[in-house]
């Protein structure tokens, strides 16, 4: 089984609400990912986890807030975004790699795709 | 830093044509190089990697060799079909660390 799913398909919301998106693997890999992808463009890193740890932020705004609560989940907390949050958000993973010799494909869920208004 | 270049779309081409997608890279090192693609309302699917040079990826129809002393990946298919209509992303990613960085992706339209 390799496939990364994501709640919602779709997310519409206003720029006071507070959501979530969540992303699940069952392919017993320890590393996540999420990604921003607008229109034409090519995915965007946001944010890596490593065995549960956040590793990587690439100074994404503190309005997006990614947790890790266990080695298949994945969430990406949203506050008081703006119009231009508007996109699609994908959550990938990875096996983690032991040696820098190491490098393996990362499969990606479908995205979530959120309109703020 | 690393960067990947490709191609601008859209390309269109008739059922049964040779495609041809041109990807190139900067990067120190030895990266390892991937095609993803995307289809209509999807997210990426991984289509073919390479890790070493020479090396040639290839799935469902598609090849790429890594050239290092050209510093290219480029794709390429046969025979395309009208399902093959979607665009097509350029990635590396360097051994350390897990970053990907993508090249802009190539929409690509094969008509009946």
């Amino acid at each position: 089984d390799t496939e990364v799913t994501q709640t919602p398909k779709h997310l519409v919301m206003g720029m006071t609400n507070k959501k979530s998106l969540k992303c699940e693997q069952h392919m017993g890999h320890r590393a996540m990912y999420w990604y921003k992808q607008k229109a034409k463009k090519p995915p965007e890193l946001m944010f890596v986890y490593s065995y549960e740890k956040l590793s990587i932020n690439e100074s994404v705004p503190s309005r997006f807030s990614p947790e890790c609560p266990n080695s298949s989940l994945l969430n990406l907390h949203l506050h008081a975004l703006q119009p231009e949050d508007s996109a699609l958000y994908l959550c990938a993973s990875s096996q983690a790699p032991y040696r820098r010799s190491e490098t393996y494909e990362q499969y990606f869920g479908p995205g979530t795709r959120l309109t703020v208004t | 830093g690393n960067s990947v270049t490709q191609m601008e779309g859209p390309v269109t081409l008739s059922e049964e044509a040779f495609l041809t997608i041109n990807c190139t890279y900067t990067a120190t090192g030895y990266p390892s190089l991937f095609w993803y693609v995307q289809y209509p309302g999807e997210g990426l699917q991984l289509l073919l990697k390479a890790t070493k040079a020479d090396d040639k990826g290839s799935n469902k129809g598609f090849e790429a060799t890594y050239r290092k002393e050209t510093t290219s990946f480029h794709l390429e298919k046969g025979s395309v079909q009208v399902s093959d209509s979607a665009v097509y992303f350029c990635a590396l990613r360097r051994a350390a660390g897990n970053k990907l960085t993508f090249g802009g992706g190539t929409r690509v339209l094969v008509k009946p």
